[in-house]
């Protein structure tokens, strides 16, 4: 079964350090989406991506945060200048559609196994 | 802004037995819901989605109902494993005023199932 992953599965660095999050979505899947979880807390909507563009972004998806699309395969999640309340899991998504009404597996999003961030 | 509690947010049960899960959520304008399971340090498994049109959607020992208008979702899980010991997570898509594509997450109910 089709599965979305993530590179690497856990990440050190230090605070100010600039970090890209790497994702290989499923392949048919066009909607891209970064979630993230602080220890203890729930999953956190970051951004949503569909056809080489940001379609919809929380408030804590500020200007150190960017997402692209560098090939037919890989989903990216830069962040700039890291803060040590950046530490969190970092879950990629992708889904066969975005909007709603289709069979149930079209709309689902499926999460990859997450990067652990760990800013210092 | 779109809020979704789970209630209980622990559960210890003994193995075999049939057991419900509970979503609610502030904003009945969505688009569907999903249930996720989430073990330990782990991703998240998606069990099922219902569309905001059907009222339920089954895969093996799970049901998940909706009831969209009162804002309310559960999830039945019928002749518990100790496999399926698991944090499990409710997220609607939509509701919050303007969003169409994030899921909103609750904060999970811990399940134990003791052999």
């Amino acid at each position: 079964e089709p599965e979305v992953t993530q590179t690497p599965s856990h990440q050190v660095t230090q605070m100010g350090q600039e970090v890209i999050l790497r994702c290989v979505p499923i392949s048919n899947h066009l909607y891209f989406y970064w979630y993230r979880q602080i220890l203890g807390q729930k999953v956190e909507f970051l951004v949503s991506f569909y056809n080489n563009e940001i379609s919809e972004k929380s408030e804590i998806f500020d200007d150190q945060f960017s997402v692209e699309r560098p090939d037919g395969s890989n989903f990216t999640l830069k962040i700039r200048s890291t803060k040590l309340e950046d530490s969190a899991m970092y879950f990629c998504a992708s889904s066969e559609r975005g909007t709603s009404g289709g069979p149930p597996s079209t709309d689902t999003q499926y999460f990859g196994p997450g990067t652990r961030l760990t800013v210092l | 802004k779109q809020e979704v509690t789970q209630i209980p947010a622990a559960l210890s049960v003994p193995e075999g037995e049939n057991l419900v899960l509970n979503c609610s959520f502030t904003d009945s304008a969505i688009y569907n819901l999903q249930w996720f399971r989430q073990d330990p340090g782990k991703g998240l498994t998606s069990l099922l989605l219902i569309q905001s049109s059907q009222r339920e959607q089954t895969s093996g020992r799970l049901n998940a109902s909706l009831d969209k208008s009162s804002g309310r979702s559960t999830l039945y899980i019928a002749a518990s494993q100790p496999g399926d010991s698991a944090t499990y997570l409710c997220a609607v898509r939509g509701g919050g005023g303007g969003s169409n594509y994030k899921l909103t997450f609750g904060k999970g109910t811990l399940l134990t199932v003791n052999p």
